[in-house]
């Protein structure tokens, strides 16, 4: 089966910089993702990692290392609209088809 | 926007009865996803459908069924409605790595 890991919520001041963390146990391993979500809203795409390393995406960055099985979503110059929940999802391969299994997501909350 | 639109947003039922639930996914995406996401958890694989056949399946009893439609509508059937259905069920399309996702249906079994 799978299993991922991440903090259940995050605090941090307008401006700063926030990492949240993920881990996970999967077979068949495609990559991670990264959605967010605000509340009563449709999960949003955000970041996507296949190979390790460092994805930038404007004040967003993702981070891989497949051998730790370990990524991160890195926030920086925070804003209150970035109060959220934040879902690591593994993409993996199952008898042939493509799907998302998904942490249980960290609520992070922005204050002035 | 994600051009991924569900329908109805809210629907309140009693236990027993049986619901269906709708999805217009975004044009071309012939990749069909539904999830099931209760409060306070991320969402939950039910099932994919592709090309509308479904080709995929997560950890639910099959009283959970779908249909997806030649134009990239798509819909999701619960029978016999338990009260650990309510939950947001969630819709999403999908062309390549990235997955679109509605705003959801809230469900209410009382």
């Amino acid at each position: 089966g799978q299993s991922l890991e991440q903090p259940s919520e995050v605090t941090a001041v307008e401006g700063a910089i926030v990492q949240i963390n993920c881990t996970y146990q999967t077979s068949g391993f495609y990559g991670l993702s990264w959605y967010q979500q605000h509340d009563g809203g449709a999960p949003t795409f955000l970041s996507y990692n296949a190979l390790d390393g460092l994805e930038e995406t404007g004040r967003f960055s993702s981070f891989l290392s497949r051998s730790d099985s370990y990524g991160y979503l890195l926030l920086q110059e925070l804003q209150m609209k970035d109060s959220a929940s934040y879902f690591c999802a593994v993409r993996d391969i199952d008898s042939g088809y493509s799907t998302l299994t998904f942490g249980k997501g960290t609520m992070l909350l922005v204050s002035p | 926007e994600t051009g991924v639109t569900q329908s109805p947003t809210h629907l309140i039922k009693t236990r027993g009865q049986q619901v269906t639930l709708r999805c217009s996914s975004q044009s071309g995406h012939n990749t069909v996803s539904w999830y099931q996401q209760a409060l306070g958890q991320g969402p939950q694989f039910i099932f994919q459908y592709y090309r509308e056949e479904e080709n995929g399946r997560g950890n639910f009893p099959p009283r959970f069924s779908g249909l997806q439609f030649p134009n990239y509508s798509s819909e999701l059937n619960v029978n016999a409605l338990e009260l650990d259905d309510s939950a947001l069920y969630l819709c999403a399309s999908s062309q390549g790595r990235s997955e679109y996702f509605g705003a959801g249906t809230r469900l209410s079994v009382l």
